[in-house]
C-alpha cells in the first residue's frame, strides 16, 4: 500500500461548488502539505500543519483551506471552487528530528478541473 | 526569499547521452537541496538530496547531484540517459533549521521537461 494517498485521484466539478480534496498517510509524519502544480510554475505551497492543533498558511492560501483531522489525515477544501483553481494538487508528509531531516514525501496527486 | 531556477525548461537528448540539469538557488545560508522526477500521470519521486557533507551525492536511478555553494547551483547529471528518464524533473530548496526549529517548506523550481529520443 503506497504511504501517502489522496482521494480522489480526478475531479471535474463547476463554478461556485464546495470541494474537499483528502490526504492520508501511514508513515507517522507528524508534518504535511498541500501544494498545487501549474505547468510552468513548479509546486507552490498551500497550507501545511506541523501537527494536529498546528496549521499555517503557505504562499497561494486565498480561496483555500484545510483541516488536520488527525495526524494521519490532512483534508483541502475549496469552498467556492473558481477556474483558476484548476490544477495538480499533491499532499505531501516529512517527519522531523528522526534523523530523515526534512525530507518531503509525495501523494500522488488530485487532478481538478473547475468549469 | 529563498528561490530556485531552473534555466531549461525542456531539454532533448538521445538515449544513450549525457544528461545534465541545472539548478540555481539564492538563500541565505546553506540550504537543504533536492531533486525530484515526476513521471507521466504520476506524483514526484525522490532522486536525492544534499544536507550536509559530501558536495557529490548519489541517488537513484543512476543519478548524482554536485552541489556548489560559489556557484549556488545543484545540477543534476546522469552519464547515460535511458528512455524511461523521459519526465519531468524539479529542483527544490528547504531551509536549514535554526535554533532548534525547521520550517520545512520546499521551495521548487518551474521544471525541466526531458525527452529521450531513441
Amino acid at each position: 500500500d503506497a504511504d501517502v494517498t489522496q482521494t480522489p485521484r480526478n475531479r471535474i466539478t463547476k463554478t461556485g461548488k464546495r470541494i474537499m480534496l483528502e490526504c492520508s498517510q501511514t508513515k507517522g509524519h507528524d508534518r504535511m502539505y498541500w501544494y498545487r502544480q501549474d505547468p510552468g510554475l513548479g509546486l507552490r505551497l498551500i497550507y501545511y500543519s506541523f501537527d494536529v492543533k498546528d496549521i499555517n498558511k503557505g504562499e497561494i492560501s486565498d480561496g483555500y483551506s484545510v483541516s488536520r483531522q488527525a495526524q494521519a489525515k490532512f483534508s483541502l477544501s475549496l469552498e467556492s471552487a473558481i477556474p483558476n483553481q484548476t490544477a495538480l494538487y499533491f499532499c505531501a508528509t516529512s517527519d522531523f528530528g528522526t534523523g530523515d531531516q526534512e525530507t518531503q514525501y509525495f501523494g500522488p496527486g488530485t487532478r481538478l478541473l473547475v468549469l | 526569499a529563498q528561490s530556485v531556477t531552473q534555466p531549461d525548461i525542456h531539454i532533448t537528448v538521445s538515449e544513450g547521452a549525457s544528461l545534465e540539469l541545472r539548478c540555481n538557488y539564492s538563500y541565505g545560508a546553506t540550504p537543504y537541496l533536492f531533486w525530484y522526477v515526476q513521471s507521466p500521470g504520476q506524483g514526484l519521486q525522490l532522486l536525492l538530496k544534499y544536507f550536509s557533507g559530501d558536495t557529490l551525492v548519489q541517488g537513484i536511478k543512476g543519478f548524482e547531484a554536485e552541489f556548489k555553494r560559489s556557484q549556488s547551483s545543484f545540477n543534476l547529471r546522469k552519464p547515460s540517459v535511458h528512455w524511461s528518464d523521459a519526465a519531468e524533473y524539479f529542483c527544490a530548496v528547504g531551509p536549514l533549521r535554526a535554533g532548534g526549529t525547521s520550517y520545512g517548506k520546499l521551495t521548487f523550481g518551474q521544471g525541466t521537461i526531458l525527452t529521450v529520443h531513441p
